[in-house]
């Protein structure tokens, strides 16, 4: 059975930074593509950012480039997100989600973890 | 980036009945090398990570009820529930992954009636 359990999430004043940990199990983790979706309160889906399973790919959403980081541990079968001078707007719900493949990112989110909670307040 | 919109934002269907959300996206999904339409279907309950239900735009999902069925080509898309159940209240969100960002519809709301 595939698990993927995010950790990291908390409360943070504007500016600060986070980083999400997503550990993960069930399955060949070098070999599928990784992704992190995020949920505001009440709201709808957003796509963040999505890594191959080499690590020699990654991707961002407009709204986070240039202060997020993916980075992927295939050694130690976890997911990471850095994210770094945090503003109101990335209060969500962080979900961490397998992909099908492991190079092609033009897929569907197949499996989701339960998601941490990121709160940006001062 | 490609504008994924749902229809209605809420539906309201009694026990038994047929649910059917649409989802209409800005450019068309179909991709004339494979014939493919690159799009997905989730449900989300309350206090849930979203669930796929749905690939390929009419592909179900292992495990998933075969009351669930999607349907559509190009840029016009349904999700039906047929014989709805107590379960399946929740939000239904379509999502392309024919470009990057891959994006989401706004999400529909399934409510008893």
């Amino acid at each position: 059975e595939v698990q993927l359990v995010e950790s990291g999430g908390g409360w943070v004043q504007p500016g600060g930074s986070l980083r999400l940990s997503c550990a993960s199990s069930g399955f060949t983790f070098s070999k599928h593509v990784l992704t992190w979706v995020r949920q505001a309160p009440g709201r709808g889906l957003e796509w963040v950012s999505t890594i191959n399973g080499g690590a020699t790919s990654t991707y961002y959403a407009d709204s986070v480039k240039g202060r997020f980081t993916i980075s992927r541990d295939n050694s130690k079968n976890t997911l990471y997100l850095q994210m770094n001078n945090l503003g109101a707007d990335d209060t969500a719900t962080y979900f961490c989600v397998k992909e099908p493949n492991s190079d092609y990112i033009y897929s569907w989110f197949d499996s989701w973890g339960q998601g941490t909670l990121v709160t940006i307040s001062s | 980036d490609i504008v994924m919109t749902q229809s209605p934002d809420s539906l309201a269907v009694s026990l038994g009945e047929r649910a059917t959300i649409s989802c209409k996206s800005s450019q068309s999904l179909l991709y004339n090398s494979n014939k493919k339409n690159y799009l997905a279907w989730y449900q989300q309950k309350p206090g849930q990570p979203p669930k796929l239900l749905i690939y390929w735009a009419s592909t179900r999902q292992s495990g998933v009820p075969d009351r669930f069925s999607g349907g559509g080509s190009g840029t016009d898309f349904t999700l039906t529930i047929n014989s709805l159940q107590a379960e399946d209240v929740a939000v239904y969100y379509c999502q392309q992954y024919y470009d990057t960002p891959r994006t989401f519809g706004q999400g529909t709301k399934v409510e008893f009636k």
